[in-house]
């Protein structure tokens, strides 16, 4: 099993701040996929990361992995109100089957 | 293109009463997923397919069955409703290699009582 921890899981950030959430992961896990989900909404995907050192940026949102580390952060930059959501990091333990062992999410609220 | 749609949205189930999560995807996509989401957590897989006719468990399957009898369908029955079955339920449908992802449905509110 694929062991997946967020941190914070809890953020609340002034508009215009810098902010990272963190994603650690036990094992191997060649792929890590970003969601982000709205109060009461399905999940949307967000980046993909396929191999170590990937870094992807849309927006304000930059994601990149370290698979030596286990390590996936998602760089919020110059935050805004509409990037309040939660968001979750999975990964796959490399498999091809597409099972995904996700974090208990990161709450963001960002305020004016 | 409708993605992932499932049915019904909201649901009560009393204690030991059963009923089935539809679940279609019209991506034509070979990998299909259950995934249960309970308050303040992340999702945990209930059963995956990876054709018609091949499912397997996931991470917390008792109490649930699923089958695949075709590409685009994959039902989840819960039998014999529990209170720990309250939760948001989530399928997904995904593509096969490696830069496939994961596409999620709209998910069903289930409380059982």
């Amino acid at each position: 099993e694929l062991k997946v921890e967020q941190n914070p899981l809890f953020l609340s950030m002034q508009e215009g701040k810098n902010y990272t959430i963190y994603c650690n992961y036990s094992t191997t896990s060649d792929r890590l996929y970003w969601y982000r989900q709205d109060p009461g909404k399905s999940l949307e995907s967000l980046f993909v990361l396929l191999s170590n050192g990937a870094v992807k940026q849309e927006g304000r949102l930059m994601a990149s992995l370290d698979t030596k580390a286990r390590l996936s952060t998602l760089h919020i930059t110059a935050a805004v109100h509409d990037l309040s959501a939660t968001y979750f990091c999975a990964g796959d333990r490399g498999s091809t089957l597409g099972r995904l062992y996700f974090g208990r999410g990161t709450q963001l609220t960002v305020w004016p | 293109n409708a993605g992932v749609t499932q049915t019904p949205k909201f649901r009560i189930l009393k204690i030991g009463q059963s009923m089935t999560l539809q679940c279609t995807q019209d991506m034509n996509h070979n990998y299909m997923y259950w995934y249960r989401q309970d308050p303040g957590m992340g999702l945990k897989l209930i059963y995956y397919s990876v054709g018609a006719g091949i499912t397997d468990k996931g991470e917390v399957p008792n109490g649930y069955n699923v089958s695949r009898s075709t590409t685009e369908d994959f039902p989840l029955r819960l039998e014999l409703a529990a209170p720990s079955q309250t939760s948001v339920y989530f399928c997904a449908s995904g593509g096969q290699g490696t830069f496939s992802e994961q596409f999620f449905g709209p998910g069903t509110r289930l409380t059982v009582l």
